[in-house]
């Protein structure tokens, strides 16, 4: 049971390239999240998904979009990479639960981003 | 800006002693989440507490909730050097929009 898998790990990236960072549940979740990590500032949403086929917008979605074509996978796309995004990603997943965020999110190890 | 506000943003202690860190946030929530992360981790879910509960319990961790201070406290008893981490807590508003709101995180360092 692999839980939230978050794939690459790792990646340096020059201005103005492109990438897609790919997010795997195997716990069956409606829900999906992605955020990033800066210092200082805690975790900032950027999109999430209630369900296959749904994407919103969180609190900094400019630059970034996302799909969810399937119900396990969440995928974040940088189409024209910048500095300021130079962040660490989590993807996230929780199950819809009684009421609104009445579950726990459970969380990948992160992407470590640097656009240089 | 952020929800939740986390307090001290770090604190180093001795191993069996105490540790408290607290949140302050500033709309209504529907229930707030306490996660720890290790170093180069993802956050793991520790403990919820709604909020129409005052206090809440988990091993080691004891969660207060004060609605009306719009506060909450995290105590982790006899502490270890494996309880090294940042913790943050995390406001899911009443909105019912599914968004977590998450704080900036108490760096703890439990020292052996």
């Amino acid at each position: 049971n692999a839980g939230v898998t978050q794939t690459p790990k790792f990646r340096v990236l020059k201005t103005g390239q492109s990438m897609t960072l790919l997010c795997a549940q195997d716990m069956n979740h409606e829900y999906m999240y992605w955020y990033r990590q800066d210092p200082g500032m805690g975790l900032r949403l950027i999109h999430y998904s209630v369900g296959e086929g749904t994407t919103a917008k969180g609190e900094v979605p400019d630059g970034y979009n996302v799909s969810r074509l399937k119900k396990q996978n969440f995928l974040l796309g940088l189409e024209s990479a910048a500095p300021s995004q130079t962040s660490v990603y989590f993807c996230a997943s929780s199950y819809p639960g009684r009421g609104v965020g009445n579950q726990p999110q459970h969380f990948g190890d992160g992407t470590r981003l640097s656009i240089l | 800006s952020q929800q939740g506000e986390e307090d001290p943003q770090a604190l180093s202690i001795q191993e069996g002693e105490n540790a408290t860190m607290n949140c302050s946030y500033k709309t209504s929530i529907n229930n707030l989440q306490w996660y720890r992360q290790n170093s180069g981790r993802g956050l793991v879910h520790l403990i919820l507490i709604r909020s129409n509960e005052r206090e809440k319990h988990s091993g080691r961790l004891r969660v207060t909730l004060d609605t009306s201070k719009k506060s909450s406290s995290l105590l982790i008893t006899a502490s270890r050097a494996a309880d090294t981490a940042s913790y943050f807590c995390a406001t899911v508003l009443t909105s019912g929009t599914y968004k977590y709101i998450f704080g900036t995180g108490t760096r703890l360092k439990v020292l052996a």
